[in-house]
């Protein structure tokens, strides 16, 4: 099984100010033949269920605030909050989908500070 | 607009069965993968089960295997979840959710939408 490793598992940033969320795969999910990452980011506020908020590693899910973005290749990926808005506080996952069983990290809590 | 109910969650003794359901509405059903996603409440995400939206072809975690079968009804849009020989651990909310192939058979992808879950309780 793929493991991913999230980091830090929290983390309180100032409104305004910039958070970021690492992800850390046990092996590339880089797929050479159509060179995607095969990696997702998920956003849960409390009481919700997840949102999807990128694909592809880099891809925002329609309608997701271009103040969240993805970045990173291989094993080593990135979900960078360019300034935290209050509505941002959440639980935030990734995800796996180029080998089975699907995995996710364990998560990263932001708060404000 | 995507909604999807999930109905059937509740307090099982170890050994025991349940059935979860999930009616989709606003996306054409049969389409469209479906999966299961489990969470302890307060913890991570666990990929529980997935199907082809035809219903050809399933997929399933290890902790499950054997034990849990997925399986849909197109003309009802209604995903189903039968879990038998329930255990403690598997204790925790169960959502559905649509599921977008990165694989011919499906059996990879990520998860587009997902509902409030049901709860699942394993105890004696």
């Amino acid at each position: 099984d793929i493991v991913m490793a999230q980091s830090p598992d929290s983390l309180a940033v100032s409104l305004g100010e910039r958070a970021t969320i690492n992800c850390k795969s046990s092996q590339s999910v880089l797929y050479r033949a159509d060179n995607r990452n095969y990696l997702a980011w998920y956003q849960q506020k409390p009481g919700q269920p997840p949102k999807l908020l990128i694909y592809w590693a880099s891809t925002r899910e329609s309608g997701v605030p271009d103040r969240f973005s993805g970045s990173g290749s291989g094993t080593d990926f990135t979900l960078t909050i360019s300034s935290l808005q209050a509505g941002d506080v959440a639980v935030y996952y990734c995800q796996q989908y180029y080998g089975s069983p699907l995995t996710f990290g364990g998560g990263t809590k932001v708060e404000i500070k | 607009e995507v909604q999807v109910l999930e109905s059937g969650g509740g307090l099982v003794q170890p050994g025991g069965s349940l059935r979860l359901s999930c009616v989709a509405s606003g996306f054409t059903f049969s389409d469209f993968a479906m999966t299961w996603v489990r969470q302890v409440p307060g913890k991570g995400l666990e990929w529980v089960s997935s199907i082809s939206g035809g219903g050809g072809s399933t997929y399933y975690a290890d902790s499950v295997k054997g034990r849990f079968t997925i399986s849909r009804d197109n003309s009802k849009n209604t995903l189903y979840l039968q879990m038998n020989s329930l255990r403690a651990d598997d204790t925790a909310i169960y959502s559905c959710g649509k599921y977008y192939c990165t694989s011919t058979n499906c059996d990879r992808g990520y998860f587009d939408f997902w509902g409030q879950g049901a709860l699942v309780t394993v105890s004696s």
